[in-house]
């Protein structure tokens, strides 16, 4: 069982420059997260979803874009990537009723922007 | 709107004395609680987590946490410390209606000495 899996795990972007990040879980659950961590700080949403067809925005949306066309897959769209992007994300999913509500988290990716 | 504090950046214990580190929250309805730990470099762990029941919670290498309702409160705890308890601890909190996006604390640095 894999879990969540996010790639890549490394990616070094040039200011401007646009990329997606993978993320898929093999659980069935109906919530995916997304959320970027800065050095020595907690985590801050970035876009979540309820389901297939349905995403909303986090506490810092801006500059980034989702989708979820399946259960499965969650990827993150980043366009004109900014210095102030350079974090590392991490992808999440949890189930909906109570005994599945525990978020389970891919490895990271680790992005610098330059 | 939904927020978790942890309100020590930083709690220090030595091995086998007992640990605590704090986190209150605040949620439109009944709160699902988590806690999960991060060690150098890697994802979130699930530790344990609260959703209805007993107010006392048993979780993952001996972890334990206590619900309060009237003080809003989910403490982690654990017996006595081990120096491989050293980690990040986030606090998390998530509604059991409307908004359901999953809120972190901004983490407690727990530092055991041998």
């Amino acid at each position: 069982n894999a879990g969540v899996t996010q790639t890549p795990k490394f990616r070094i972007l040039k200011i401007g420059q646009s990329m997606t990040l993978q993320c898929t879980q093999d659980m069935n659950h109906n919530y995916m997260y997304w959320y970027r961590q800065d050095p020595g700080m907690g985590l801050k949403l970035i876009y979540y979803s309820v389901g297939a067809g349905i995403t909303d925005k986090g506490e810092v949306p801006n500059g980034y874009n989702v989708s979820r066309s399946t259960t499965e897959d969650f990827p993150l769209r980043l366009e004109l990537a900014a210095p102030s992007q350079t974090s590392v994300y991490f992808c999440a999913s949890s189930g909906l009723i109570e005994r599945d509500t525990e978020a389970f988290f891919g490895q990271g990716t680790r992005l610098t922007v330059v | 709107a939904q927020s978790v504090a942890q309100p020590e950046d930083q709690v220090n214990v030595a091995e086998g004395n007992p640990l605590t580190v704090k986190c209150t929250y605040s949620v439109s309805g009944n709160p699902y609680l988590f806690w999960y730990v991060q060690y150098p470099n890697r994802g979130l762990q699930f530790l344990l987590k609260y959703i209805t029941g007993d107010n006392l919670v048993k979780g993952s290498y001996g972890f334990e946490a206590e619900f309060n309702k009237s003080q809003t409160s989910f403490h982690l705890k654990k017996p006595s410390a081990l120096v491989s308890d050293s980690a990040l601890y986030f606090c998390a909190v998530r509604g059991n209606t409307g908004r359901r996006a999953l809120t972190f604390g901004s983490g407690t640095r727990l530092q055991v000495q041998p």
